[in-house]
């Protein structure tokens, strides 16, 4: 069975600090990775994703993320925070053996980014 | 990327009642998806709509509970039958864009339910 893991409830960081928001997953087959981000009373937007080739992934809003096969992470980063990346962000998985398509979500992490 | 509406985008529940979601999408897709999202966790799926076919449900989903119609390949409506407090939650509604099981999702804005 396929299934997220975000340890993090929440990562505290000073605007202009680098960031890091973790990730793990565990799928039988090959994943596809995705990372979502949630504003306060709206639906999902999506971030990023990796499906194949290059290990960094970069996405939207100078995101990155980067798929490690052996310790089976695909933790978000960014190199400078803003106080506007405030939000809730979700780790998604899918499994390319599973045909319903299902995408499995982590139980999300609050980044506060403080002045 | 799609464009998805959804209505209403919240409501007042009295328990015992049923209340029907709408989810228009400005673009022709394939399946559509409607998640849950309780208070404070994270979004679990509810079923897969596919335009002319019976909607397929997830574990602890039910047809009875959460009816789906798709007439055509732009909407879709979900029904939250007999409520209960425990049904209270953002309903979202998602599109895939992409291509098949590697494209991203793209969500509704939700509808937040609250059932007294």
């Amino acid at each position: 069975a396929q299934s997220v893991a975000q340890p993090e409830d929440q990562v505290n960081v000073a605007e202009g600090n680098p960031l890091t928001v973790k990730c793990t997953y565990s799928v039988s087959g090959n994943p596809y990775l995705f990372w979502y981000v949630q504003y306060p009373n709206r639906g999902l937007q999506f971030l990023l994703k990796y499906i194949t080739g290059d290990n960094l992934v970069k996405g939207s809003y100078g995101f990155e993320a980067e798929f490690n096969k052996s310790q089976t992470s695909f933790h978000l980063k960014k190199p400078s925070a803003l106080v506007s990346d405030s939000a809730l962000y979700f780790c998604a998985v899918r499994d390319r053996m599973d045909s319903s398509y299902k995408l499995i979500f982590g139980s999300g992490t609050r980044l506060l980014v403080r002045p | 990327s799609a464009v998805i509406s959804q209505k209403p985008s919240r409501d007042i529940c009295q328990r015992g009642t049923s209340l029907t979601i709408q989810c228009q999408v400005d673009s022709q897709v394939t399946m559509m998806f409607w998640y849950r999202q309780q208070p404070g966790q994270s979004l679990t799926l509810i079923a897969t709509a596919n335009q002319g076919s019976e909607a397929t449900y997830e574990s602890g989903f039910v047809i009875d509970k959460f009816p789906i119609s798709r007439p055509n390949l732009t909407f879709s409506t979900l029904t939250v039958s007999n409520m209960s407090p425990e049904d209270s939650s953002i309903y979202l509604c998602s599109v895939e864009e992409g291509g098949a099981n590697t494209g991203e999702l793209f969500f509704g804005e939700g509808s937040r339910l609250t059932v007294l």
